[in-house]
């Protein structure tokens, strides 16, 4: 079965850290790009971080530029974000998504909860 | 940078025909083939429905076409079902630092 389980959420003050990583199977992870995309409680998708599948291309959202870096490693099928100086509004349900190409995502995990209060 | 621009609902009764329509620029939907629509159902994971303004990843039912003119790109729903009610949320590949925008997301109602 194609899977991407997410962890590492949980309960951070403001300015504090986290590293969430994202576990994939049931697919060749390093034939596909991945990106992270959250949402808010109760508010829409915000794309954040995407990663090519051999690291060489990286981009953030503005809002989270140099702030939170995203990396894979590939021998390990794991995709991660680490968070650092995390702000009151990155309180969100964090999705790692599978990039099918043509800019679209179609495989996602079921999030893991970061609160940052 | 702003998001696309979406209904926050629409709604139609079963067996009906619904348009959910996502307005974006020429730096964005207008300027690119890569308008992907999502459907989400409460306390689940999004899930593709469209990907290339009209194309159906396998499995999707073929109730649900995708179109695009000018800046706006549009998600058609036929034969509504009561499954259909849900979130949608439509994305685009822009040119900018941000390579990936969401619309707002539209709540459907089934009556």
């Amino acid at each position: 079965e194609v899977q991407l389980v997410e962890s590492g959420g949980g309960l951070v003050q403001p300015g504090g850290s986290l590293r969430l990583s994202c576990a994939a199977s049931g697919f060749s992870f390093t034939t596909y790009s991945m990106s992270w995309v959250r949402q808010a409680p109760g508010k829409g998708l915000e794309w954040v971080s995407f990663i090519s599948t051999t690291s060489g291309s990286i981009h953030y959202a503005e809002s989270v530029k140099g702030r939170l870096t995203i990396s894979r490693d590939n021998a390990k099928n794991s995709l991660y974000l680490q968070m650092n100086s995390l702000r009151v509004e990155d309180t969100a349900l964090y999705y790692c998504a599978r990039d099918c190409g043509d800019y679209s995502f179609d495989i996602w995990g079921q999030g893991t909860l970061v609160t940052v209060s | 940078q702003s998001a696309l621009t979406q209904p926050a609902s629409v709604s139609g009764s079963p067996g009906q025909s619904i348009t959910i329509p996502c307005t974006g620029t020429s730096s964005d939907v207008g300027g690119h083939n890569y308008v992907s629509w999502y459907q989400q159902h409460p306390g689940k994971a999004p899930k593709l429905m469209i990907y290339a303004v009209s194309n159906r990843p396998s499995g999707v039912s073929s109730r649900f076409s995708g179109s695009k003119s000018g800046n706006t790109a549009s998600l058609t729903i036929s034969g509504l079902q009561a499954e259909d009610e849900a979130d949608y949320y439509c994305s685009s590949y822009r040119s900018s630092s941000t390579p990936w925008v969401f619309g707002g997301g539209t709540k459907l109602t089934v009556l």
